[in-house]
């Protein structure tokens, strides 16, 4: 049984670096890419982005130049960094599995991040 | 804006059928992009629902059946259950964007 567990830090200044680990457990880390999926309060959901467990990157362009993922093999884990955050990413983050034909399979549980300041 | 789109709501009364829209574009469903739905239950991560267009995964109730023509795609829900109100998200790949896209998702109101 797969399973993802997230954590991370959840209050924020703006300005501030958000940073986000998700932990696979059960299931194989290195067959799929990993994602980041975020939720606004009260709206709908947003890609992030995708890692490979060699650490390539597929990123929405609309956070190419504040995104970095990185992947940690020897401990199953995948993480998402956001770069100088503001209100507008105050939202629940989750972490999926990418399955075959991209879906999202299976789901963190989610961390809300809250950025104000 | 979601680059998919769906009805913000959907009603029903107990027993029912009603059916949930996905409408895109020829950069992602109208390119033959699979389509997979989600439903999220208030305060849980999604679950997926409906994958590869039609395809139900194991432990969800065959009352749920996904389909898709052209740029769109529906998820139709029948025998509608209190239980079955939720949050209804449509997801597929875009060619322009390289990555996923989301459906600005519909609300199920079980009457």
């Amino acid at each position: 049984q797969v399973q993802l567990q997230q954590w991370g830090a959840g209050l924020l200044k703006p300005s501030e670096t958000l940073s986000l680990t998700c932990a696979v457990y059960g299931g194989s880390f290195s067959d799929y890419y990993w994602s980041w999926i975020r939720q606004p309060p009260g709206k709908g959901l947003e890609w992030i982005g995708d890692i490979d467990h060699s650490g390539n990157t597929i990123y929405n362009p609309s956070f190419k130049t504040r995104v970095i993922m990185s992947v940690d093999t020897s401990k199953n884990h995948f993480s998402l960094n956001l770069i100088s955050v503001t209100a507008a990413d105050t939202a629940v983050y989750y972490c999926a599995r990418v399955g075959f034909s991209g879906i999202f399979d299976y789901w963190g549980q989610g961390t809300l991040v809250t950025v104000s300041s | 804006q979601s680059v998919l789109t769906q009805p913000p709501a959907v009603s029903g009364a107990p027993g029912q059928r009603v059916t949930i829209s996905c409408t895109g574009s020829s950069s992602n469903i109208g390119a033959g992009y699979d389509v997979n739905w989600y439903q999220q239950l208030p305060g849980t991560a999604p679950r997926l629902l409906i994958y590869g267009n039609t395809n139900r995964p194991s432990g969800v109730p065959d009352r749920f059946s996904g389909s898709k023509s052209g740029t769109s795609a529906s998820l139709a829900i029948t025998g509608l259950q209190a239980e079955d109100e939720a949050d209804y998200y449509c997801q597929s790949y875009d060619s322009r964007l390289s990555g996923s896209v989301f459906g600005g998702g519909t609300k199920l109101t079980v009457l």
